[in-house]
């Protein structure tokens, strides 16, 4: 079953423009990380941010964590048409078993 | 490059056959995680082992199974193919469960 919202299921957005999307879950984490897919490929890892944590930076990426809502954000800032990719959240279910629940994700286009 | 890798990248079989699928965690991840992506049900956590043990299960059909060998390589066993099996089989590596998951490039498999 999937326990992760993503918000909205497509974005298309110029470069250079800043890109927001947005996760919801259902259960209490651990932890809940972000990944990229380019089209049918591989998952990248993208940030990993803790319970106890609110906001975490890596390079054009901003990822905030409200547990009281039960929502995270991944802003990507400066887009470039390289972002173009499906994101995806995943959470680590607090007290459960060690695995990744995914969201369904969103589509990114970014346009030259 | 995760350092995770997974063979064969692309697999073409035919109902009712049965093929493995095979993964190498990146160097001291001692968890090894099989997750399935379909269009239908979108990225599904399969089977967990650690240190040559399993520890969780998921969405895994009985057809399945996998196993993880004293080196930490892992296999998973499909068979009694089916046309629905056709998908994406990623293996994740981990040192523990709270730590991210790094993803291999995935095996594309193709029921006919």
């Amino acid at each position: 079953s999937q326990q992760g919202e993503e918000d909205p299921q497509a974005l298309s957005i110029q470069e250079g423009e800043n890109a927001t999307m947005n996760c919801s879950y259902k259960t209490s984490i651990n932890n809940l990380q972000w990944y990229r897919q380019n089209s049918g490929r591989g998952l990248v890892h993208l940030i990993l941010i803790r319970s106890n944590e609110r906001e975490k930076h890596s390079g054009r990426l901003r990822v905030t964590l409200d547990t009281s809502k039960k929502s995270s954000s991944l802003l990507i800032t400066a887009s470039r048409a390289a972002d173009t990719a499906s994101y995806f959240c995943a959470t680590v279910t607090q007290g459960g078993s060690e695995k990744l629940v995914f969201g369904k994700g969103t589509k990114l286009t970014v346009n030259p | 490059d995760s350092g995770v890798t997974q063979t064969p990248k692309h697999l073409i079989t035919a109902t009712g056959q049965r093929v493995t699928l095979r993964c190498s965690p990146r160097s001291g991840d001692l968890s090894v995680y099989w997750y399935q992506q379909s269009l239908d049900q979108g990225l599904q956590f399969l089977i967990q082992y650690y240190n040559g043990e399993e520890r969780a299960k998921g969405n895994i059909l009985e057809r399945f199974s996998a196993q993880q060998f004293p080196d930490l390589h892992s296999e998973l066993n499909l068979s009694s193919l089916e046309l629905g099996d056709s998908a994406l089989y990623f293996c994740a590596s981990s040192v523990n469960g709270e730590s991210t998951q790094y993803f291999g490039p995935g095996t594309r498999l193709l029921v006919l």
